[in-house]
């Protein structure tokens, strides 16, 4: 059974364009994440959601929403794509008090 | 607020050599701290953590950590490199045990050589 995926795995796509990144857990964790690697494999964290509290970094560009239908779901969001927006998505989760993120295998966009 | 920094982007061993990933954080609160392992093309995965109780930490995969509050250092370490463990490692802190403020260093990519 997959912790957590995403899906697609890989995604090419026009510059302007629309496009939508999906996460689900099947672990039952309360908290979600989604995290940006750059193509020289440094991370950031974008989001870190809740059924609480949306927590936003502030360096993201409000291009980039996440959406969560429920617990299990947190979807990103990308308006207006740009070719700086080409990465790898990591999405994760952890438990309520917990202190481990599982994270999924990633989505590669590219924007041409 | 919490920074990691990995000496050293990219680390070569010989297999069966020793395995030294250094990681040095600066923290205003008691840390706890993480190994990440990237292997290509898939996800993070744990190798281990520290959150405040024994300084030595096991880990999977024969890896271990200690943390050294006076260096503010959590190297890795793995006594003999096994080609299995190329791959991308991550160090991470978090001011609290639950992991909503992760911050990650840059990485650094072992290469195991034969």
């Amino acid at each position: 059974d997959t912790a957590v995926s995403q899906t697609p795995k890989y995604l090419v796509t026009q510059m302007g364009n629309d496009k939508s990144i999906k996460c689900e857990q099947n672990l039952g964790h309360d908290t979600m994440y989604w995290y940006k690697q750059d193509s020289k494999k440094f991370l950031k964290i974008m989001f870190s959601y809740n059924n609480k509290e949306l927590i936003i970094n502030e360096t993201v560009p409000n291009r980039f929403s996440p959406k969560s239908p429920d617990k299990a779901h947190l979807n990103l969001h990308i308006n207006s794509l740009e070719l700086g927006d080409s990465a790898v998505y990591f999405c994760a989760s952890t438990p309520e008090g917990g202190d481990t993120q599982y994270f999924g295998p990633g989505t590669r966009l590219t924007v041409l | 607020a919490q920074s990691v920094t990995q000496l050293g982007s990219h680390v070569s061993v010989s297999e069966g050599a020793l395995v030294l990933l250094r990681c040095n954080y600066s923290s205003s609160v008691p840390p706890y701290l993480f190994w990440y392992v990237q292997y290509p093309n898939q996800g993070l995965q744990l190798l281990l953590k520290y959150t405040s109780a024994a300084t030595l930490v096991k880990g999977i995969n024969g890896f271990e950590a200690e943390f050294k509050k006076s260096e503010t250092s959590f190297h890795l370490t793995k006594p003999s490199a096994h080609m299995s463990d190329a791959a991308e490692y991550f160090c991470a802190v978090s001011p609290a045990p639950y992991g909503q403020n992760f911050v990650f260093g840059p990485g650094t990519r072992l290469s195991v050589l034969p």
